[in-house]
Order: C-alpha cells, then sequence, then structure tokens
C-alpha cells in the first residue's frame, strides 16, 4: 500500500515559472523525503523534513511540511527544462519504521 | 565516491525461468533496500536489510523470491520462478540508518526486467 499521495499526477508549466507539488499522507511520521527521477533513471534525494520542521530550503527548492494537514509541498522555482522529471514523496513512518513513497507527479517544463 | 551499482541494467527472459540482480551499495551505508518499480508507479519496498538482518521483507512474494545480503555488503536479488507479473524495473538502495533514523536514499539506476 502507498501511503504518500502526490498531487496533481501530473503538471506542464512554462520554463521559468514556479511548480508546486503537493504530497498527503495517513500517519505519523519520522520524517518526510521528496525525490526526483528522471525517465530511465535511479532517484535522487532532494530533501529531507523532519517532522518537527515546519519548513526548509535548498537551492530553487523550497519544502514544508503540515503535521496537522499530513501535508507538504515541493516548490520549484524559476523552473528550467532540467527539471522535467518525476517527483516522489516518501515518508518515513513512526511507528512501523517504513518509508512508503507514493505515486509521483508528473512535471513537464516547456521550452 | 561511487553511488550504488546495480547490474545487469537490462535482462530480457522467458517466464519460469529463474533471474538474479545483484547491489552494491555506497561504502559505508549500513541499509540496504529492494525496491519494484512498476511504470508509472512510485517504488515499492521488497525487502530492507540492516547490516547482515532482514528487518523488513513484508511485501516479498516469499514464494519466489528471495535474497541475501552476504557479510553486510552486497545483496542479491532471486526470483525463480519468473512470472509475467514480474516485469518491472528492480532498484536498489542504501542509506546510513542511526536510531531509527533511516535517513536519505542513495539510488542505483535499477534493472529493467522483462518476462516473455
Amino acid at each position: 500500500s502507498q501511503q504518500g499521495e502526490e498531487d496533481p499526477q501530473a503538471l506542464s508549466i512554462q520554463e521559468g515559472e514556479n511548480a508546486t507539488m503537493n504530497c498527503s499522507y495517513k500517519t505519523s511520521i519520522n520524517n518526510l523525503q521528496w525525490y526526483r527521477q528522471n525517465s530511465g533513471r535511479g532517484l535522487v534525494h532532494l530533501i529531507l523534513i523532519r517532522s518537527n520542521e515546519r519548513e526548509k530550503h535548498s537551492g530553487r527548492l523550497r519544502v514544508t511540511l503540515d503535521t496537522s494537514k499530513k501535508s507538504s509541498s515541493l516548490l520549484i522555482t524559476a523552473s528550467r527544462a532540467a527539471d522535467t522529471a518525476s517527483y516522489f514523496c516518501a515518508t518515513d513512518a513512526f511507528r512501523d519504521d517504513k518509508i512508503i513513497f507514493g505515486k509521483g507527479t508528473r512535471l513537464h517544463i516547456l521550452p | 565516491e561511487a553511488g550504488v551499482v546495480q547490474s545487469p541494467r537490462y535482462k530480457i527472459i522467458e517466464k519460469k525461468q529463474p533471474v538474479a540482480f545483484w547491489c552494491n551499495p555506497i561504502s559505508g551505508h549500513n541499509t540496504l533496500y529492494w525496491y519494484l518499480q512498476n511504470l508509472g508507479q512510485g517504488p515499492e519496498l521488497l525487502i530492507r536489510y540492516e547490516n547482515e538482518e532482514a528487518v523488513d521483507d513484508s511485501q516479498l512474494p516469499k514464494d519466489r523470491f528471495s535474497a541475501e545480503r552476504l557479510k553486510g555488503v552486497d545483496s542479491t536479488l532471486k526470483i525463480q520462478p519468473a512470472e509475467l507479473g514480474d516485469s518491472a524495473v528492480y532498484l536498489c538502495a542504501s542509506s546510513f540508518a542511526t536510531g531509527g533514523d533511516l535517513g536519505e536514499q542513495f539510488f542505483g539506476p535499477g534493472t529493467r526486467l522483462t518476462v516473455l
């Protein structure tokens, strides 16, 4: 079963615009991570946010976490063609120490 | 520093044949994961090792899948016999887990299995 659910499933935006993806989950977590996967490649870790953190930045990435709503968002600012990829959230569940990935958001940056 | 290495990258077999995948994690990582990823889906955990011990194999179909991690380093995942529905990408990942925090996972490129 997959705990994390990304929204939207697919997103197309113009280069230079900001892209926002959301992740909702069901159970209490230790942390939440975002990964990127380019077509035919393995996943690349982007950012980890712990349950006691509310916001984290890394370059053009901004991640927020709202544990009361059991949701997280990933914002990519000033998007580039190279940002075209699938983005997954993964939750590290508190109770059973499992990492569960969502189905992903497929982001396409239009030139 | 070398990343997670997997081989082979691609494998095509006929159904009912056996197949094995190999993974070499990042040096020093104590935790190793095998995932299955179907097209358009997120990775699904098959098994997680902490050193040599399989600490979570609840999603591993044990009637046909087996895995081992000798000496707490390299790992192999085997399917015998393979079925059509096993066609997928098999991903290996590793991390350094401490105090209940599984940490950031580093993924290999995966093995794309096609069962005919």
